[in-house]
């Protein structure tokens, strides 16, 4: 079946500008979870949505990010005034539902690069 | 806080070999632990799953191995090919309500012909 699929797969913005990166998860995956990977610092969690409940944000860089949810489904990323170090690697992975033995599955990626 | 370390960084070896990949994690407070593969440019590829409760499993010429109290886990690829070249990841899943991943920066491997 259909994995997770992420869009744009690439994405240049000059810094200062906002962008957006979606990403659909797997149907009827009710677990959603960002990452990034950026060169020096690995893959880092960015934010976890569970069905209707208060997405956890904590591994947010900054309140320049924030991401939605809608519909229980496809998941958006913002990032407002981009600077250059958020040049990285945007991950994003869902899983059946929320439970430790879970597995999380991951889309390919969007490539953000800020010039 | 969990810290997830992976040793070597980088290997190279011949084809055929048999290898091991090592995997170390600070807090032994975990639900799992997650092999990936990763292809230069591509996403996550999820390899071996193993559960606290397990002390390996297997897939393939793949085997990974867990060790909870010394915290550790190895991934061993038997007769290595030159398709197994990319940098392989190990994840522990964090014993908190997101259950976020938790990952090391990754051993990139390069099987030589």
């Amino acid at each position: 079946g259909a994995g997770v699929s992420q869009s744009p797969s690439n994405k240049v913005t000059e810094k200062g500008k906002d962008v957006e990166l979606r990403c659909d998860p797997i149907s009827g995956h009710t677990a959603l979870y960002w990452y990034r990977q950026s060169l020096g610092q690995g893959l880092e969690f960015l934010i976890y949505f569970q069905g209707n409940s208060a997405p956890d944000k904590s591994g947010l860089p900054s309140d320049r990010f924030s991401a939605e949810r809608t519909g229980g489904s496809v998941s958006t990323l913002t990032i407002q005034r981009t600077q250059q170090e958020d040049s990285a690697v945007y991950l994003c992975a869902s899983s059946s539902k929320q439970g430790p033995q879970r597995e999380q599955y991951f889309g390919p990626g969007t490539r953000l690069t800020v010039t | 806080k969990q810290e997830v370390t992976q040793i070597p960084a980088a290997l190279s070896v011949p084809e055929g070999e048999n290898l091991v990949l090592n995997c170390s994690f600070t807090d032994s407070a975990i639900y799992n632990l997650q092999w990936f593969r990763q292809d230069p440019g591509k996403g996550l590829t999820s390899l071996l799953l193993i559960q606290s409760s397990q002390r390996e499993q297997t897939s393939g010429r793949l085997n990974a191995s867990l060790d909870k109290s010394s915290g550790r886990s190895t991934l061993y690829i038997a007769a290595s090919q030159p398709g197994d070249s990319a940098t392989y990841l190990c994840a522990a899943k964090a014993m908190d309500s997101s259950y976020k991943l938790i990952f090391g920066s990754g051993t990139r491997l390069l099987v030589r012909p």
